[in-house]
């Protein structure tokens, strides 16, 4: 049984830099103590409210991809050896206070024009989740 | 963006009664590879989501299946065939044909 275990609570000011990580254990290499045949996605929830992809990894392929409104400040890093994944969320605002998840997707990577596009779906274990807090 | 909505976005339920709830997307999320890329989740009261169905209508490892998924293009559809009261918490849709995008939640309670 593959689980997520996330790091701990934050406290950040506003213009500072958080930084999350989020550790597979548990299951074999192949079925998914790492993240070699996974992709790895955050979400966040402010409070309140509904549920926000931020952005993605492929650890296989070294692909990352962001949201539009997570572009430039964020950054996400995945070992696929360890099985640990980090997402770091830079220029914090109040807005960005809180609850941010880590989840294990599948993805597809399907070739289109000259350059491969990867789809993340089935975000199948996810992390109890991580609040940060911007004040 | 690949805008999501869902209706209703509150749902009372009976216990033993059938529930469904409805998502659409402002474009097909049909790849020309024959999927659709609509994810729902279920995000119980306090609890991380949890994958319920992917691909419109495959159900994920150990869901019920009181659960199913249908739908193509840009309506889909989640089923409770009989609900249970483990089953009260928000439903959400997501296309992952583009960046990902959440519909708004469907809250469901008995």
């Amino acid at each position: 049984q593959v689980h997520l275990v996330q790091s701990g609570a934050e406290v950040k000011k506003a213009g500072s830099s958080v930084k999350v990580s989020c550790k597979a254990s548990g299951g074999s290499m192949d079925s998914g103590g790492s993240f070699s045949n996974f992709g790895v996605s955050w979400v966040r929830q402010a409070p309140g409210q509904g549920l926000e992809w931020m952005g993605g990894i492929i650890p296989l392929f070294s692909a990352t991809n962001y949201a539009h409104n997570f572009q430039g400040r964020m950054t996400i890093t995945a070992d696929k050896e360890t099985g640990i994944a980090h997402m770091e969320l830079s220029s914090l605002r109040s807005e960005d206070t809180a609850i941010y998840f880590c989840a294990r997707s599948e993805f597809e990577r399907i070739f289109r024009g000259r350059t491969y596009e990867f789809y993340y779906y089935g975000m199948n274990v996810w992390g109890q989740g991580t609040t940060v807090v911007v004040s | 963006e690949i805008v999501m909505t869902q209706s209703p976005l509150y749902l009372p339920v009976t216990p033993g009664e059938p529930a469904s709830i409805s998502c659409k997307s402002n474009q097909s999320l049909q790849h020309g590879n024959g999927n659709d890329y609509l994810d729902w989740y279920l995000q119980k009261p306090g609890q991380s989501p949890q994958l319920l169905i992917y691909l419109g209508s495959y159900r994920a490892s150990g869901v019920p299946d009181r659960f199913s998924g249908s739908g193509s293009g840009t309506d889909f559809t989640l089923r409770i065939s009989r609900v249970e009261a483990e089953d009260v918490g928000v439903y959400y849709c997501m296309q992952a044909l583009q960046t990902p995008t959440f519909g708004q939640g469907t809250k469901v309670d008995i």
